[in-house]
């Protein structure tokens, strides 16, 4: 069975960082490209990043660019985001999710997520 | 960036209708159009890929169609357990994926 399971979210001050963990099995994590999603208190879903199997490929959405790095440790079965100069507007639950090309890219497996609240 | 726009913003519906839920790009995305389902205090969970192909193990009574700039959501015998937010996606552009702003479904 698929898992991905997030952790390391929190409440961090303005300009704070966090580092947010996603935990993968169930599946050859070393074969799947991964994203991370995040979603605002009662708002909707908004695409962050995306990362290539072996990690040679990487996306933003302009408003994280600079300031979200993602990676990934194949040997771990982990995918991380490093969230750094935070805002208020970054505060959502982050959510990890594996990326599959079957036809078109889509999302197959999400995990629970993470959440974020950034205040001072 | 690609815009996608859902329409209704939220529904209220029978057990057993048929609801349809559509969903508009800004520009042509061909197929490549996905739908998602979230339920309240859950991750979201892919239903449709490729604007009409059905997941693994995702009901029957869901189905999608379109292509180009628009495209439909049907669940054709409405129960209970579908009550959630539907979210359609694009992945035509592979810098920038975006999602509509949803439709709450509810039973009436």
């Amino acid at each position: 069975e698929v898992q991905l399971v997030e952790s390391g979210g929190g409440l961090v001050q303005p300009g704070g960082s966090l580092r947010l963990s996603c935990a993968a099995s169930g599946f050859t994590f070393n074969n799947y490209g991964m994203s991370w999603v995040r979603q605002a208190p009662g708002k909707g879903l908004e695409w962050l990043s995306y990362i290539s199997s072996t990690s040679t490929t990487i996306y933003y959405t302009d408003s994280v660019k600079g300031r979200f790095t993602v990676s990934r440790d194949n040997a771990k079965n982990a995918l991380y985001l490093q969230v750094n100069s935070l805002r208020a507007e970054d505060t959502a639950v982050y959510f990890c999710a594996r990326y599959r090309m079957v036809i078109v890219p889509h999302l197959d497996y999400w995990g629970q997520g993470t959440l974020v609240a950034v205040s001072s | 960036d690609i815009q996608m726009t859902q329409s209704p913003s939220s529904l209220s519906a029978s057990v057993g209708d048929r609801v349809t839920i559509t969903c508009r790009a800004s520009q042509s995305i061909n197929n490549y159009l996905n739908w998602y389902q979230q339920k309240p205090g859950k991750a979201p969970k892919l239903l449709i890929y490729a604007a009409s192909n059905l997941q693994s193990g995702v009901p029957s009574r869901f189905s999608g169609s379109g292509s180009g700039t628009g495209f439909t959501l049907t669940i054709s015998n409405l129960q209970p357990e579908d009550v959630a937010t539907y979210y359609c996606q694009q992945s035509y552009n592979t810098l920038s994926w975006t999602f509509g702003q949803g439709t709450k479904v509810e039973i009436k």
